[in-house]
């Protein structure tokens, strides 16, 4: 099974910072990487996928990269709406795995 | 517009069953892989299981395998999860998503979710 972790666990950030988010792969996933947002008591929200593609209607603030192993979300002016935890999800297999979460908090 | 709306959720004891639904619509069910997703409380995301369009494919997580049958009835625009020999740390929420054409599909859209607790 592929296992996915995320660095930080945490993260504190003011409003207009930029924000970058690491997410890992225990084997290659190709660009079969999605990142999802979070609030409390919400269901998750699809933010990017294939590693880079933005979801229609996602702010250009948010951003993907990577291939294979190693992927990031970058959030390029923090706004006070992103404040939230952050998932990144693999997709490669007929099984997914999701990362532990990043939450990002204000500073 | 999408729309998925779970039910079925509910406190069970361990070792219970509990049968849960997805009323999916604004789209062509039929057309979609679709999955459950589950969250502990306080807890991240879990992928729980998944459905090829037509049935003919199912795949789980290991922890539920046995246990959690994922279906669907496409004629009612619904998904299912059938829950048996629940156990404590099948307490979540449990979230309907939307997937793709293809297994390699991120999940789209999401239901607000229904609330399984086993407890005695």
């Amino acid at each position: 099974d592929i296992q996915m972790t995320q660095s930080p666990s945490t993260l504190s950030a003011s409003v207009g910072d930029r924000v970058t988010i690491t997410c890992r792969a225990s084997q290659s996933i190709s660009s079969w990487l999605a990142w999802y947002q979070q609030k409390p008591g919400k269901a998750p929200k699809l933010l990017i996928y294939k590693a880079s593609s933005l979801e229609s209607g996602v702010p250009s603030r948010f951003s993907g990269s990577g291939s294979g192993t190693e992927f990031t979300l970058t959030i390029s002016s923090l706004q006070p709406d992103d404040f939230a935890t952050y998932y990144c999800q693999q997709y490669n297999s007929y099984s997914y795995t999701f990362g532990p979460g990043t939450k990002v908090d204000i500073k | 517009e999408v729309q998925l709306v779970e039910s079925g959720g509910g406190l069970v004891q361990p070792g219970g069953s509990l049968r849960l639904s997805c009323a999916a619509s604004g789209f062509t069910f039929s057309s979609y892989w679709m999955s459950w997703v589950r969250q502990a409380p306080g807890k991240g995301l879990e992928w729980v299981a998944n459905i090829k369009q037509d049935g003919s494919e199912k795949y789980y997580v290991d922890s539920v395998k046995g246990r959690f049958t994922i279906s669907r009835d496409n004629a009612k625009n619904s998904l299912y999860l059938q829950m048996n020999s629940l156990r404590a740390e099948d307490t979540a929420v449990y979230y309907c998503a939307r997937g793709g054409w293809y297994s390699s599909s991120p999940l789209d859209y999401w239901g607000q979710g229904t609330l399984v607790t086993v407890s005695s």
